[in-house]
């Protein structure tokens, strides 16, 4: 069993170009969670889906970031028009129906924005 | 919301015991819960207090009071391999799956 799978691992891009990070959530879960951390610092809650559905967005950024879970194929979240505040790492989590007390982190895609 | 604290670094050696402490304030909250990450690496879950009391798992334990806003990870015979940041995580429980990191311990275990 694949755990949560994240790509790019690293991604550069330059300002004002579009950043497109892709997760597939281990098998049986439906339940995906966008986080961004800042080095030295701890991870933040950005978005939180069901598949088709976004649940809670309360830690999304009003412009430019928006996030999906469509109905087949990987969440993904994007970032418009990438400025250099926006370089840090992107987690996604996951976790089967019915579960709070346990996320399976993927290994992150590293942002740099030049 | 919430906001929890927890020391920046601790240094122990190998073999000893150390205990990273966190507290929280927070409005309805409802676990904390303990993640370990390697340097560059996926946050990865260690355990959950949602009730009051001790959680033992192998050479991890977690604490929790909730009428002291307070929790602490405990480690036992320390390895190098567990070298690493630890973060004290709260979550809003049922209908909100929003979890609330704190800014991290890094743990250095030395020879």
């Amino acid at each position: 069993n694949a755990g949560v799978m994240q790509n790019p691992r690293h991604l550069v891009r330059r300002r004002g170009q579009e950043a497109r990070l892709r997760c597939s959530p281990m098998k049986g879960h439906s339940h995906v969670y966008w986080y961004r951390q800042l080095p030295e610092e701890g991870l933040k809650f950005m978005v939180y889906l069901q598949k088709e559905n976004i649940i809670d967005e309360s830690g999304m950024p009003k412009e430019r970031f928006s996030a999906e879970f469509p109905k087949e194929g990987p969440s993904i979240l994007r970032i418009q028009q990438v400025v250099r505040g926006d370089s840090a790492a992107y987690f996604c989590a996951s976790s089967p129906p019915g579960s709070n007390t346990e996320a399976f982190f993927g290994q992150g895609t590293r942002l740099t924005v030049v | 919301g919430q906001s929890l604290e927890q020391p920046s670094e601790v240094t122990a050696v190998e073999g000893a015991i150390v205990q990273i402490n966190c507290t929280y304030q927070t409005s309805g909250f409802y676990g904390l819960s303990w993640y370990q990450q390697h340097d560059g690496g996926a946050p990865t879950f260690l355990s959950y207090n949602g009730l009051d009391g001790l959680e033992e798992t192998g050479r991890f334990s977690s604490f929790l009071s909730r009428s002291d806003s307070y929790g602490y990870l405990l480690l036992q015979e320390l390895q190098m391999k567990d070298s690493a940041s630890y973060f004290c995580v709260g979550d809003s429980g049922a209908g909100s799956y929003q979890l609330t990191f704190g800014k991290g311990t890094k743990l250095s275990v030395i020879p």
